[in-house]
């Protein structure tokens, strides 16, 4: 199946750790293809995030990491900020459509 | 700075077709594909297509496929995605951004409102 699946939302208090998964299948993530993270604030178009499952690019806090194993991604914020109230996609290559495949994004909400 | 700057906003008919430009500054545009992406109101990314902006070879979403055409024009360093048969489910933000293979930048997105 070829779908990226992330929770609808996520919450937390400002300090507090949250995470946000990304489940794909063996099409995609499975197939060793690299998980990408954007974040959309309100009104904004998508930035990158995270990049190649792990890499941050530059001018992106240290509070954003991101993992990748088997046919799953994961995007952590540590020390949440109002300011990082956004939605949040995930996205891979997928060999069964031979496209770009997105998740259907998270919102995280400071509490 | 690389820049991906887009054309402005689209009222359109049901039936009609849309054309929307990307510029691309600050960056070899032949050397990186341009993918395109749509977003509809309140929902979430969706792939459309992509074109290598050096050889123009595209790739379509089967969603898109014989809807949609990706072009170039290299000396304007300018990409292009036309929409045709256009219906209210079209109605969103389409987005270019540049593949590095991450999507990096985003163009600003241009409104695309479909409506009698």
């Amino acid at each position: 199946q070829s779908v990226l699946t992330q929770p609808p939302s996520v919450s937390g208090a400002p300090g507090q750790r949250v995470t946000i998964s990304c489940t794909g299948s063996s099409s995609n993530i499975g197939a060793g293809h690299d998980v990408h993270w954007y974040q959309q604030l309100p009104g904004t178009a998508p930035t990158l995030l995270i990049y190649a499952n792990n890499y941050r690019p530059s001018g992106v806090p240290d509070r954003f990491s991101g993992s990748k194993s088997g046919t799953s991604a994961s995007l952590a914020i540590t020390g949440l900020q109002a300011e990082d109230e956004a939605d949040y996609y995930c996205q891979s290559y997928d060999n069964s459509l031979s496209g770009v495949l997105f998740g259907g994004g998270t919102k995280v909400t400071v509490l | 700075q690389v820049q991906l700057v887009q054309s402005g906003v689209e009222v359109k008919k049901p039936g009609a077709s849309v054309k929307v430009s990307c510029k691309a500054s600050g960056y070899t545009f032949t050397s990186y594909d341009m993918h395109w992406v749509r977003q509809a109101p309140g929902q979430g990314l969706e792939w459309m297509g992509w074109i290598n902006a050096g050889n123009g070879n595209t790739k379509y979403s089967q969603k898109f496929q014989g809807r949609i055409t990706i072009s170039r024009d290299t000396t304007a360093s300018t990409a292009y995605m036309e929409l045709s048969s256009l219906r209210s489910e079209d109605t969103g933000i389409y987005y270019c951004a540049r593949h590095l293979p991450e999507l990096d930048p985003w163009g600003q997105g241009t409104l695309v409102t479909v409506s009698s």
